[in-house]
């Protein structure tokens, strides 16, 4: 009965290098959305996927942020040629099926990215 | 865009006492949802509501959605240390939309 997964918990890469995030849904979710929290900041939307399909990346920067949920395998959000501000905690969130007017949305634990 | 408005963003209140969190937006939302994020962890779910002037109950702790879906509010009776936590708000325009998420109010319930 396991939960939305996220790995790995903390990562800490140097300015310049790459950062990739993994999430798995939970069981049967096949909707999977990432959002960033800022130090002392609220939660913010950045992309909204399904199978094989980026539905809604309107809060995703244009630049060097690009996220995927492949038919087999986690959702991934990959960060190239990490910068300070990117540090922050991304949390993954998941949904069974989109009903009219219900989104309930089950969080990951979230990855904690520090950029040195 | 939608923004949701939590207050207060702050409270700290004996074992015992009652408390109210509010969310208000100029937006109006098809459901919203009320999380708990502990530190170092990501939230979890307590309750959504999807109707206008809904009210549920969760053992302690009642939520109410504003009959016009811009509002809503989290009541807490005889609050013990163990509610210590943030609580967030969150609205969804749309089924399978992004949530909008309030800054959060921080709650320390003191022994």
């Amino acid at each position: 009965n396991a939960g939305v997964m996220q790995n790995p918990r903390h990562l800490v890469r140097r300015r310049g290098q790459e950062a990739r995030l993994r999430c798995s849904p939970m069981k049967g979710h096949s909707h999977v959305y990432w959002y960033r929290q800022l130090p002392e900041e609220g939660l913010k939307f950045m992309v909204y996927l399904q199978k094989e399909n980026i539905i809604d990346e309107s809060g995703m920067p244009k630049e060097r942020f690009s996220a995927e949920f492949p038919k087999e395998g986690p959702s991934i959000l990959r960060i190239q040629q990490v910068v300070r501000g990117d540090s922050a905690a991304y949390f993954c969130a998941s949904s069974l099926t989109v009903t009219t007017g219900i989104n309930e949305q089950y969080f990951g634990p979230g990855t904690r990215l520090t950029v040195t | 865009t939608q923004l949701l408005e939590q207050s207060p963003q702050f409270l700290s209140i004996q074992e015992g006492e009652n408390l109210t969190v509010y969310c208000n937006s100029s937006s109006v939302f098809s459901s919203l949802q009320w999380y708990r994020q502990e530190p170092g962890e990501g939230p979890v779910l307590l309750v959504t509501v999807v109707t206008g002037g809904e009210v549920k109950k969760l053992k302690r702790l009642t939520f109410q959605f504003g009959d016009a879906r811009k509002d809503s509010s989290l009541h807490i009776t005889a609050a013990q240390t163990g509610d210590t936590g943030l609580y967030l708000c969150a609205g969804a325009v749309n089924a399978g939309n992004m949530l909008t998420f309030g800054g959060g109010t921080r709650l320390m319930v003191k022994p």
